[in-house]
């Protein structure tokens, strides 16, 4: 149990185009959503939390116009990265919370965006 | 100073070995402490949860906690080259669902047959 996908798992765009990458919870519902970052051999970095029906907090330094994040329902976030450049190109990753698990989070595969 | 410290390694080990991974941190707040296992290009799967001081076995796996010292360690035993991962350690204040993770930078594994 407790399957987390992302959707695309790899985008190559042009500059200044709009990217969305999804993530879903298959087999559970998450309250708590999560997008992190992740540069080559580096940590995760956290963007935002994102909660169903509210609107996504965001980690200090992180432009919200930038990375839109919509948690429209419990099995599904959207992070979408608004007028991509290069130095956007990044791993991309998200993870779920289920409510009855404590500070338990179940990652998903990642998207690698690549913004030529 | 980062708030969770890991050493980056790689840490390189023959098959068969026992690999030994610790993270030190500084908010003696941390009372939940988790072990990810990333694989290249994929998002970490979680390996052990504890949240008291002491040992946590689970098959190969072993998690350690001395929260006097500020500091938890894994231990892989009988390691395999599939072992070959970044191992994350990552920590949280509260108990609670939805409750945001710190990480460490993670240390990078190889296991050689």
């Amino acid at each position: 149990g407790a399957v987390v996908s992302q959707h695309p798992s790899w985008v190559i765009c042009k500059s200044g185009t709009s990217v969305k990458i999804e993530c879903r919870s298959l087999d559970f519902q998450a309250t708590t959503m999560f997008w992190y970052r992740q540069f080559p051999k580096q940590s995760l970095m956290l963007m935002a939390t994102s909660n169903e029906g509210s609107k996504a907090t965001y980690e200090q330094g992180v432009e919200k116009d930038k990375f839109l994040i919509n948690h429209a329902s419990l099995t599904l976030s959207t992070l979408t990265v608004t007028s991509a450049h290069p130095e956007d190109s990044s791993f991309y990753i998200c993870s779920a919370a289920p409510p009855a698990l404590y500070n338990e989070q179940f990652f998903g595969p990642g998207t690698r965006l690549t913004v030529l | 100073q980062k708030e969770v410290e890991q050493d980056p390694g790689p840490l390189s080990v023959p098959e068969g070995a026992i690999v030994s991974l610790n993270c030190t941190y500084s908010n003696s707040a941390f009372q939940y402490f988790m072990w990810y296992r990333q694989y290249s290009r994929k998002g970490p799967e979680l390996l052990m949860y504890t949240y008291s001081s002491g040992n946590k076995e689970d098959g190969r796996f072993t998690a350690q906690v001395d929260k006097s010292s500020k500091y938890i360690s894994l231990f892989i035993r009988d390691s395999q080259p599939s072992d070959s991962a970044t191992y994350l350690c990552a920590m949280s204040v509260i108990k609670a669902a939805g409750n945001k993770l710190t990480f460490g930078g993670g240390t990078r594994v190889l296991v050689k047959p």
